[in-house]
């Protein structure tokens, strides 16, 4: 089974332009969720999406947005980027939602915003 | 909403033995992950403890105490390989059952 693809793997923007991340999640799973790390913040939680729906939302300004289409795949959204959105974004896939259902993680995009 | 604790930096010796914990503060609890995840790449999944106790998985084990708000993830027979960042992570028990990690802990592992 193939695991969790991210596109691109690399970006690099301007502040103030949008980009757009792609997550395609392992065949079968429904939920994806997306984080964005950084040395010190670690792992911070975006959102979630389950079955096209966003089941949970982090504490991120409505800049960020995303997106879950009918065969799973998500995307991620970035408007009027700013310099701190300089980060790793990761994307997790897993078959259900909630209870004992391990993520499993993409390779990740690293965005540079300069 | 969730507080998880854990120490930034941990370094131990090759074939010797490391306890990382984690402490968490939730307002609701159904589980907690522990991930590996090496430099450079993604986290992977090492366990998962939703009841009281020890779970062993080879070389590695993970505790909880719910009453405590606090777990350990325990490596034995340390291997050079196993030089990563430790990350904890509680799921929550609200509806929607949100996952919060915690900042993670680098394990250096020397000769």
């Amino acid at each position: 089974k193939a695991g969790v693809t991210q596109t691109p793997r690399y970006l690099i923007k301007t502040r103030g332009q949008q980009v757009t991340l792609s997550c395609s999640p392992i065949s079968g799973h429904r939920s994806v969720s997306w984080y964005q790390q950084t040395p010190g913040q670690g792992l911070q939680f975006l959102f979630e999406y389950f079955s096209e729906t966003q089941r949970n939302k982090g504490n991120f300004p409505g800049r960020f947005s995303g997106r879950q289409f009918s065969n799973s795949r998500s995307e991620m959204n970035v408007s009027t980027l700013e310099l701190g959105d300089s980060a790793l974004y990761l994307c997790a896939s897993s078959s259900g939602a909630g209870g004992s259902y391990e993520q499993y993680f993409g390779p990740g995009t690293r965005l540079t915003v300069t | 909403g969730q507080n998880i604790d854990q120490p930034t930096e941990m370094t131990a010796t090759e074939g010797a033995i490391v306890q990382i914990n984690c402490t968490y503060q939730t307002s609701g609890f159904n589980g907690l992950f522990w991930y590996q995840q090496h430099a450079g790449e993604a986290p992977t999944f090492l366990s998962y403890n939703v009841l009281d106790g020890l779970e062993e998985k080879g070389r590695f084990s993970s505790f909880l105490s719910r009453s405590k708000g606090y777990s350990y993830l325990l490596l034995k027979e340390l291997q050079m390989k196993d030089s990563a960042s430790y990350l904890c992570a509680v799921r929550d028990s609200g509806g929607y059952q949100k996952v919060t990690f915690g900042i993670g802990t680098k394990l250096q592992v020397i000769p």
